[in-house]
């Protein structure tokens, strides 16, 4: 079955630094996808980035990137010159490839970032 | 563009009530899922439809809830006889179900009370 695992509970960061956020899988599939979402204060989702398996370059969108390493089911999400509205909750997902799976994400139970001036 | 529009976004309900939860997903997008947000357990799946069809329903309590998508513009959540522990926020995605790559895109939610 598949689990997706963020350890970080909370985390608080100056504005203008990096910051990576954990999260861990498992999975007995070759071919899944990672995705990372972004939940506001008002309590609307936003989906972020995406990791394809089979890819080994790691996804950018803006400053958002992510840290995959295959090996040690990790992925993490880095977020350079954090901005107060970075302030949010942050889950990792993933989804299975094989069809029979369906297409179905499991979450993370979250990270809650807090960025301050 | 409109995103996954949800009605209502709070509903207050007794204890024994019925609620129903709509959905209208994204125009053109295939895939329909349903999702329940609680402190305790955080965001678990609930059931998925793809082209009005449902494929997934494993994360449905097997007793109460139901969900039905009727038409490709809207998906309804059911739950007869709501309990204290239905309390929870429901949330709807869609996405465009063509490749298990495309991110589902949530709507914002029904916050369900149950007294």
């Amino acid at each position: 079955a598949q689990k997706v695992t963020q350890t970080q509970t909370s985390i608080s960061v100056m504005e203008k630094t990096t910051v990576t956020m954990d999260c861990v899988y498992e999975t007995q599939d070759s071919s899944y996808f990672l995705f990372w979402y972004k939940q506001t204060a008002s309590g609307e989702i936003v989906f972020l980035i995406r990791q394809d398996s089979y890819k080994k370059e790691n996804a950018t969108v803006g400053h958002y990137s992510l840290n995959f390493q295959k090996p040690k089911s990790s992925i993490g999400l880095i977020i350079t010159a954090t901005q107060i509205e970075d302030s949010a909750v942050y889950f990792c997902a993933m989804r299975e490839g094989a069809t029979s799976s369906g297409q179905k994400l499991v979450f993370g139970q979250g990270t809650i970032l807090k960025v301050y001036l | 563009n409109a995103g996954v529009i949800q009605t209502p976004r709070h509903k207050v309900t007794g204890k024994g009530q019925e609620a129903t939860l709509w959905c209208e997903p994204i125009s053109g997008h295939s895939a329909v899922f349903w999702y329940r947000q609680t402190i305790v357990q955080g965001l678990e799946f609930l059931t998925y439809f793809r082209n009005q069809a449902p494929i997934d329903d494993s994360g449905m309590p097997k007793e109460r809830f139901s969900a039905q998508m009727p038409n490709q513009s809207h998906s309804t959540l059911k739950i007869q006889s709501t309990q204290p522990q239905d309390s929870a926020v429901y949330l709807c995605a869609s996405s465009t179900g063509t490749n298990n790559n495309q991110a589902p895109l949530f709507g914002e939610g029904t916050r369900l009370s149950v007294l």
